[in-house]
């Protein structure tokens, strides 16, 4: 399995409290991802890293930040967590540009009361 | 986004059996698939990818093909095992090599 290492794996908080998820890979991949998982909705990508300090938007991008100070870490932050965005959070890496062939972690369940 | 579906929420097939797993995509434009398949609390691990100038791809025990012309995309799993069971994605790549969208899934039974 590619070491990828997802933290939390589960969290519980308010509306309104900042919530940061932190990716951690130690396979040296240049580019990072966060998705997110709803029943319907399959995976939808949140934001991608193509390097450090170089981010962009995916699809559904809107009440969420990213960083990469490092090549190892892609943190995702919730700046302040409303109900719709409970679901599972997977972070993803990959080693090229052209490939579908993402290694994922397993996975951190949000829930937001 | 784009619009990747697929016919069937779950199939349920005999173990032994062959298991086809259907996928529609919107965008013309797309030029390379991936499937994935997602076992219950893990994340979902690559399983084979094809792009638009072939219209069939083997790997071990797991066939694609793509139909262009319908945009339809479909997995085929040779001999169905109780480890097969699992959420089959399928996802695609129109424009962005940076950008997959994803399916909802198909979930797979297979019955001993």
């Amino acid at each position: 399995d590619a070491g990828i290492t997802q933290s939390p794996r589960h969290k519980v908080t308010e509306t309104g409290t900042p919530v940061t998820l932190r990716c951690h890979q130690t396979e040296n991949h240049r580019y990072m991802y966060w998705y997110r998982q709803d029943p319907g909705h399959g995976l939808r990508l949140i934001h991608y890293s193509y390097g450090v300090k170089d981010t962009d938007k995916g699809e559904v991008s809107d009440g969420y930040s990213v960083s990469r100070s490092k090549t190892e870490d892609f943190l995702l932050t919730l700046e302040s967590a409303t109900s719709s965005q409970t679901s599972v959070y997977f972070c993803a890496i990959s080693d090229y540009l052209n490939t579908g062939e993402l290694f994922f972690g397993e996975g951190s369940r949000l829930t937001v009361l | 986004g784009e619009s990747v579906g697929l016919h069937l929420p779950t199939l349920s097939v005999q173990e032994g059996d062959n298991s086809i797993i259907n996928c529609a995509y919107s965008n013309s434009a797309s030029d390379y698939f991936i499937w994935y398949k997602q076992e219950s609390g893990k994340g979902p691990q690559f399983i084979i990818d094809i792009r638009s100038n072939m219209d069939k791809r083997q790997g071990q025990r797991v066939t694609v093909l793509l139909n262009k012309t319908v945009k339809h995309l479909s997995l085929q799993i040779a001999a169905t095992q109780p480890g097969d069971s699992a959420v089959y994605f399928c996802a695609e790549n129109p424009t962005n090599f940076n950008k997959f969208y994803f399916g909802s899934g198909t979930k797979l039974n297979v019955k001993p």
